[in-house]
């Protein structure tokens, strides 16, 4: 069964500052991959996707995210952090519609 | 872009009692709607896949029968908590594919926080 690693729960970052947030996964074929932000008390918002092509994804907001199928990575960038980028991101893979997501990592943004 | 909807926002109800939140895709039409439950500082754990005209499939360890979940049109599905208890208490997403995805994308609700009493 697929399974998503986010393994900082927490990360803060100055404003202006560069952002990468890690995620890992499990899955046994070629995964699709999801990056959602989340603001509280608030539904998810995608920011990017990956199903194959450039491993490079550019996504809303500034974000970027590479697939590396070596490392089983999938993590999210930013080069330059705003403070309305302070929420929590969940990672997510999915084989056959289901989304699996990972436990999230809060984004604090100090100024 | 595909948006969904979801009425209530918030909800308190009293032990015992049942609720009703109704999840909407607005602008499209969503053959399977997803219901997501989530704990606060927590990720998001399915509860139950529906298609519409067809019963729910539910995750292991879901009660079917606390959880009724029912998608009876292409844009609306509900879940009613029954007999609700104060450990129900928790914030539930919805989330709709729209008819003729190829690409497993889910677009979620915003959200109905449920507070029992």
């Amino acid at each position: 069964a697929q399974s998503v690693t986010q393994p900082d729960i927490h990360i803060t970052v100055s404003e202006g500052a560069s952002l990468e947030l890690r995620c890992n996964y499990s899955y046994g074929a070629t995964p699709y991959l999801f990056w959602y932000v989340q603001s509280p008390g608030q539904g998810l918002q995608l920011l990017l996707k990956y199903f194959s092509g450039d491993t490079l994804v550019q996504g809303i907001k500034g974000f970027e995210a590479e697939f590396k199928r070596s490392q089983s990575s999938f993590n999210l960038r930013k080069p330059s952090v705003h403070w309305s980028d302070a929420a929590e991101y969940f990672c997510a893979v999915t084989g056959f519609q289901k989304l699996v997501f990972g436990t999230g990592t809060r984004l604090l943004v100090s100024p | 872009g595909a948006v969904v909807s979801q009425h209530p926002s918030w909800v308190i109800c009293k032990s015992g009692t049942s609720v009703k939140i109704e999840c909407r895709s607005l602008d499209f039409q969503a053959t399977t709607m997803f219901w997501y439950r989530q704990f606060p500082k927590q990720s998001l754990m399915l509860m139950a896949t529906s298609n519409e005209g067809s019963k729910a499939t539910y995750e292991q360890g879901v009660e079917k029968d606390k959880f009724l979940i029912n998608h009876a049109s292409l844009t609306l599905s509900t879940l009613t908590v029954t007999s609700a208890h104060p450990e129900d208490s928790s914030f539930y997403i919805c989330s709709a594919e729209g008819r003729g995805t190829l690409d497993y994308e889910q677009y979620f609700g915003p959200g109905t926080r449920l507070t029992v009493t």
